[in-house]
């Protein structure tokens, strides 16, 4: 089944304490990107990558570092989370072609930073 | 930069009405444009989508509209029901960047 499988779904953390969000797709999906969700402000990207080792900031980057090693793998690392990073997460893998974007969503990661 | 516009934020229909939620775009070279529904606690699905190449699309009870020359479109739910409450996003990107750019959201609530 083609999938974007995030991991934890859900995650209670203390101020200062790195954590990291992994992502990985099997559908050999070139790009693959963050967003955060909060109340009001719809989605928002953090970071995307168009393929291994090529990363890039979005919209809402500060606080937040991404890796790209592996064509699959895309995590989110929070080096030092603060309580303005309690937000909703989803990392999304997509492929393009012709006029038409295949975007695939994961089931979302849920932090509190305490 | 590349941004997407979309409104209203909150929109409350009457169980069998009609909902009209709109979007303008500001990059002038994307030409797919798709709609996300997402229910609370859940991931954002898609719904439908529009290529620019076509002004209009439908889909049952929903459809939508692509004006390129105002860098505009948008979505319509025809006899809305219960379970269409939920909150839409629409989005627009450039197919061959594989990369979406999301209005803020419209959270639509379909009253009994």
């Amino acid at each position: 089944e083609a999938q974007v499988t995030q991991n934890p779904r859900y995650l209670i953390t203390v101020t200062g304490k790195k954590l990291t969000v992994t992502c990985s797709q099997n559908m050999n999906h070139e790009y693959m990107s963050w967003y955060r969700q909060d109340p009001g402000l719809g989605l928002r990207q953090i970071y995307y990558s168009m393929n291994v080792e090529v990363t890039d900031k979005g919209d809402v980057p500060e606080g937040y570092k991404v890796s790209r090693k592996e064509k699959r793998n895309f995590p989110l690392i929070l080096e030092s989370p603060s309580p303005n990073q309690t937000s909703l997460y989803f990392c999304a893998s997509s492929f393009a072609r012709d006029l038409y974007v295949d975007y695939t969503f994961g089931s979302g990661t849920r932090l509190t930073v305490v | 930069g590349e941004n997407v516009e979309q409104h209203p934020s909150t929109l409350s229909v009457q169980e069998g009405d009609s909902a009209v939620i709109k979007c303008t775009y500001s990059d002038s070279a994307s030409n797919y444009f798709p709609w996300y529904k997402q229910e609370l606690g859940k991931r954002p699905q898609l719904i439908i989508d529009i290529r620019s190449n076509v002004g209009e699309k439908k889909d049952q009870r929903i459809a939508v509209t692509l004006n390129k020359t105002a860098k505009h479109f948008s979505l319509h739910i025809t006899e809305t029901q219960p379970e269409d409450s939920a909150v839409y996003f629409c989005a627009a990107s450039r197919s061959n960047t594989g990369k979406l750019i999301f209005g803020q959201g419209t959270t639509l609530q379909v009253k009994p």
